[in-house]
């Protein structure tokens, strides 16, 4: 099946400091990923659906300027947290869409941060 | 509103048969998923449905009834490795995927 590449797995960062999380599909293109945040014993929350050469899609209660979102290529989504803080501590999860008519999505192995 | 539902913990016996329903409220309909989670990692692909019937992937089978909104997972001769948290996720009209909240799955010897 298709590959999803998600970078770093795991991320110890200071409050203050911002984390970029990176997010590939390897061998297909993807126009289209969704950013999703876990916290323990939840579901999958829709943070921004992520779109190759315009701008994320969020969603509500998402902030814009906090969680930012480049889709700069068709292999490649970014999910940076800047200035991060300790309530932002949480399991990030990339997805990418496949294309054509039976489209799958398939998803990045996960990034948990912790902000110290 | 757009709504998931499915049972939030099954337990069942290694070598037995479990199947877990989801059933669902959407704005429209463009396929239903079924993925497995294992504690601390990503959700893994299992099957997809857009028509409606039976879609069987060796131990694994997932089935569709769209005017039912209704779908469900069946697993066959357990493993202590199948446990883990099922979701259910649906396509709507504007090729958002809609989660349910899972169902974590326990497997007793």
């Amino acid at each position: 099946g298709a590959v999803v590449s998600q970078h770093p797995s795991r991320v110890i960062c200071k409050s203050g400091t911002s984390v970029k999380i990176e997010c590939r599909s390897l061998d297909f293109q993807a126009t289209t990923m969704f950013w999703y945040r876990q916290f323990p014993k939840q579901s999958l929350m829709l943070m921004a659906t992520s779109n190759e050469g315009s701008k994320a899609t969020y969603e509500q209660g998402v902030e814009k300027d906090k969680f930012l979102i480049n889709h700069a290529s068709l292999t490649l989504s970014t999910l940076t947290v800047t200035s991060a803080h300790p309530e932002d501590s949480s399991f990030y999860i990339c997805s990418a869409l496949t294309g054509g008519s039976h489209t799958e999505a398939f998803f990045g192995q996960g990034t948990r941060l912790t902000v110290v | 509103g757009q709504n998931i539902d499915q049972p939030t913990e099954m337990t069942a016996t290694e070598g037995a048969i479990v199947q877990i329903n989801c059933t669902y409220q959407t704005s429209g309909f463009n396929g239903l998923f079924w993925y497995q989670q294992h504690a601390g990692e990503a959700p893994t692909f299992l099957s997809y449905n857009v028509l409606d019937g039976l879609e069987e992937k060796g131990r694994f089978s997932s089935f569709l009834s769209r005017s039912k909104g209704y779908s469900y997972l069946l697993l066959k001769e357990l493993q202590m490795k199948d446990s883990a948290s099922y979701l259910c996720a649906v396509r709507d009209s504007n090729y958002q995927l809609i989660w349910g909240a899972g169902t974590k799955l326990i497997i007793k010897p």
